[in-house]
This record gives structure tokens, sequence and C-alpha cells, in this order.
């Protein structure tokens, strides 16, 4: 069983248009993450949720909508979609009451934007 | 900010060869350290972690040593493999706040055989 799990891995759409990603883990972490690595492998943060709460919202275009409608469920939507959205999309999980730090990922959805 | 800087790559090594990757932070206190490798077409995983000074993590041959005094964390091994090809990823974990994950810009790292 997959521990993190995305959908879809590859996504190529035209610019204007919205898309949506999803992700689901079953490892009954309470805190989920979105992830963007550009070309040159750059790996920011975008969102964070605990609980379905929102807890981290770094500086992303508000065309940038996460929802959380459980704690094991965390989906992307983006809206009028620019060509510098072009990247991987990583989901992420973890425990945030623990220490250990680790997040476990999953493996990408990368969206080319046309 | 937090930040964490990495030595840039791409590197490229022959098979056995010795493995140094250099990683220093900026950080307020003493946050967790972490180095993450990204395997071609896969997601980032745990590849050791430190969580206090002088502490040293270590797995599948690599090792790197919490050093608050040049608040670094290189990542060594002593003979790489070509399996070892990847993308590695330094990284810090925040002690106060949302204790964000703040990663280093990634260091590619190709093995010849």
């Amino acid at each position: 069983d997959t521990a993190v799990s995305q959908t879809p891995k590859y996504l190529v759409t035209q610019m204007g248009n919205d898309k949506s990603i999803k992700c689901e883990q079953n490892l009954g972490h309470d805190t989920m993450y979105w992830y963007k690595q550009d070309s040159k492998k750059f790996l920011k943060i975008m969102f964070s949720y605990n609980n379905k709460e929102l807890i981290i919202n770094e500086t992303v275009p508000n065309r940038f909508s996460p929802k959380s409608p459980d704690k094991a469920h965390l989906n992307l939507h983006i809206n009028s979609l620019e060509l510098g959205d072009s990247a991987v999309y990583f989901c992420a999980s973890s425990h945030r009451g623990g220490n250990t730090g680790e997040l476990f990922f999953g493996e990408g959805s990368r969206l080319t934007v046309l | 900010g937090d930040s964490v800087t990495q030595m840039e790559g791409p590197v490229t090594l022959s098979e056995e060869a010795f493995l140094t990757i250099n990683c220093t932070y900026t950080a307020t206190g003493y946050p967790s350290l972490f180095w993450y490798v990204q395997y071609p077409g896969e997601g980032l995983q745990l590849l050791l972690k430190a969580t206090k000074a002088d502490d040293k993590g270590s797995n599948k041959g690599f090792e790197a040593t919490y050093r608050k005094e040049t608040t670094s964390f290189h990542l060594e091994k002593g003979s790489v493999q070509v399996s070892d090809s990847a993308v590695y990823f330094c990284a810090l974990r925040q002690i106060q706040g949302a204790q964000k994950l703040v990663f280093g810009q990634g260091t590619r790292l190709t093995i010849n055989p």
C-alpha cells in the first residue's frame, strides 16, 4: 500500500485553465503539506494543515487553494493557471506532535502549463 | 529567516570514491537537521537526521554530524555506488512557531561505474 499517494502523476494543461491535485495518506498522520519543486529542484513549502486546520500558508498566489476534507486528505486546486506554475508538486505528511520531524512524501505530480 | 545552504551541484564521482556534500544553516536556536534523498522519479525520503549538537546521523553508509560551532551538517560516504545517484537535500526543522521543514536547494549526485 502506498503511504502517501497523489493523483494525477502528470498533468498537461493550457494557461488559464483550472486544475486540481489530490493527496491521500494512510499513515494516520495528523499533518499534511504541499511543496512545490521548480525546474532547478528548489523545494518550497506552500501549505500545511494539521487536523484539517491551516497552519502554514506561505506567500503563495491566492489562485492556489488547498482543501482538507479530513486529516487523511489534502487537495490542491489551482485557478487560472500560468506558465510559472509548471513544477512538480509534492504532498507530504507527518506527526506534528512528534519530535522526529520526518516527512513522508508522495511521488509528486508534474504539472506542465502550455 | 531560517535557511539552509548546500554546495552547488551537480557532483559527478566514480564508483568507490569518497563523497562530501556540504551543508550549512542559519536558524534560531538549535534546530533538528536532516538529509533527504530523492531518487529519479520518486518523492523525497529521509536518509538520516540529528536532533542535537554533536549527534551523528547515519544510514546506508552515509553519515553527517551536527556541528553547532560551524552551523554545519555535511553529508559523507566513504565509498559511493552507482545506486547512490540521486538528488540530496539538507533540511532543518524549526524549533519554534510552525516547526516547518526548510530545505536547501538540493545537490544532484551522479556516480559513474
